[in-house]
């Protein structure tokens, strides 16, 4: 079955920059896109970008553009995400998720990595 | 880009329907049919409840249902079971091949 597990709770201090992957199972990695969701503490969803596994083609949500970065590393189906320059405002839980390829949803998701941003 | 649109709260006693709308623009929902709605429960990952406007993923039941007008999706959940009470998000692709979510509704089982 489809599986997609994230990496450990992480806590930063301001300025610093956080590294969070997302290990797929139970399908073909390189045939779905992986997209970032955030949600802060009380908040809704905030879309973050994709990556296409199989060509490491990116985009991202202009708010996070020069300080996000997806990467992926195929042979071991792992997505990745890392945030830079993390201020207060960027504590939440991140989410991977695949993208359904015949549509625009997001049919599976990880179990979420909570980052804490603390002096 | 701003988020999409929706209710903050709604609610409904169990066996009553309730509608959550979603409000977009032409550069999002309305200009796609590719609107899907997420189910999430208190301390969950969000679940795919319908997507492409009106369909259903396998195993959702079919009392939760979609549909669209113009800049407006709606999600209805007919029925209503105490196990329904969760956070619903909308969620829509968008002209700049990005995504965008709604602010999210609180639905309470009286």
């Amino acid at each position: 079955q489809v599986q997609l597990v994230q990496s450990g709770a992480e806590v930063k201090e301001p300025g610093a920059s956080v590294k969070v992957s997302c290990k797929a199972s139970g399908y073909t990695f390189t045939g779905y896109s992986m997209h970032w969701v955030r949600q802060a503490p009380g908040q809704g969803l905030e879309w973050m970008g994709w990556i296409n596994p199989n060509s490491g083609a990116t985009n991202y949500a202009q708010k996070f553009q020069g300080r996000v970065t997806m990467t992926r590393d195929t042979s071991i189906s792992t997505a990745y995400m890392e945030l830079s320059r993390l201020r207060s405002d960027d504590m939440a839980v991140y989410y991977c998720a695949r993208e359904y390829p015949y549509s625009k949803e997001f049919d599976y998701w990880g179990q979420g990595t909570l980052v804490t941003v603390s002096s | 880009q701003s988020a999409l649109t929706q209710p903050a709260s709604v609610s409904g006693s169990p066996g009553q329907s309730i509608t959550i709308s979603c409000t977009g623009t032409s550069s999002d929902v309305g200009g796609y049919n590719y609107v899907s709605w997420y189910q999430q429960h208190p301390g969950k990952a969000p679940k795919l409840m319908i997507y492409d406007v009106r369909k259903r993923p396998s195993g959702v039941s079919n009392r939760f249902s979609g549909s669209k007008s113009g800049n407006t999706a709606s999600l209805t959940i007919s029925g209503l079971h105490a196990e329904d009470e969760a956070d619903y998000y909308c969620g829509s692709y968008t002209n700049t091949t990005t995504w965008i979510f709604g602010g999210g509704t609180k639905l309470t089982v009286l």
